[in-house]
């Protein structure tokens, strides 16, 4: 199993540009995250899905959108990127939105506005 | 909502026991979570405890939890210079199965 995939690793934008963060995990897991880290700020969650066809948001929605286009698969989006955004995203995955339900992270995307 | 507070900066001995400390506000707090994050990756579950839990031990890891503080800490005996990371404590309240996330402890081994 490869766990939680999220492409790409590394990207830099200019200020105005658009782009899709993809995740997708092989887990089977039902609920699936996005998070942003900021040096000294830890983990805000940007949104979630806690199920195939729902999505919410998370403390610092504003700026992005989100696709959970399956089980497998949560895109973030940013429709038109600003320097504030400049960030390391992670993707995260949980099996069932209960209990003791631990999260999965991907490797992080670094991401660079200009 | 729920508020996680750690230090920054731990500073240790290679052979030494390492203590990191959180606090959090929201005492209907039900799970809290240690997560340790290594140079580059995402983050990785070390353990947790139940809120109806006082102590787990794993391995070289202890977890000590203190509700009427709204305390967790986490000691790793014997430190080794592989233990060098950022450890977030995650504590998940009332109905949110969602954890809320501190802002990490870079722990730094020195030989």
């Amino acid at each position: 199993n490869a766990g939680v995939t999220q492409t790409p690793k590394f990207q830099v934008l200019k200020t105005g540009q658009s782009m899709t963060l993809q995740c997708a995990q092989d887990m089977n897991h039902n609920s699936m995250y996005w998070y942003r880290q900021d040096p000294g700020m830890g983990l805000r969650l940007i949104y979630y899905s806690a199920s195939e066809g729902t999505t919410d948001k998370g403390e610092v929605p504003n700026g992005y959108n989100v696709s959970r286009l399956n089980k497998r698969e949560f895109s973030l989006r940013l429709e038109s990127a600003a320097p504030s955004q400049t960030s390391v995203y992670f993707c995260a995955s949980s099996p069932s939105g209960g209990g003791t339900d631990t999260q999965y992270f991907g490797p992080g995307t670094r991401l660079t506005v200009l | 909502g729920e508020d996680v507070e750690q230090s920054l900066f731990l500073s240790v001995r290679e052979g030494d026991s390492s203590v990191i400390n959180c606090t959090y506000t929201d005492s209907s707090s039900t799970y809290l979570y240690w997560y340790k994050q290594e140079p580059g990756a995402g983050l990785q579950l070390l353990t947790y405890i139940f809120s109806n839990m006082d102590m787990k031990q794993d391995q070289r890891l202890t977890v000590l939890l203190n509700k009427k503080d709204k305390h967790l800490s986490l000691r790793i005996a014997d430190t080794q210079t592989g233990d060098s990371a950022i450890y977030f404590c995650a504590v998940s309240a009332g109905g949110s199965y969602i954890p809320t996330f501190g802002r990490g402890t870079s722990l730094i081994v020195h030989p």
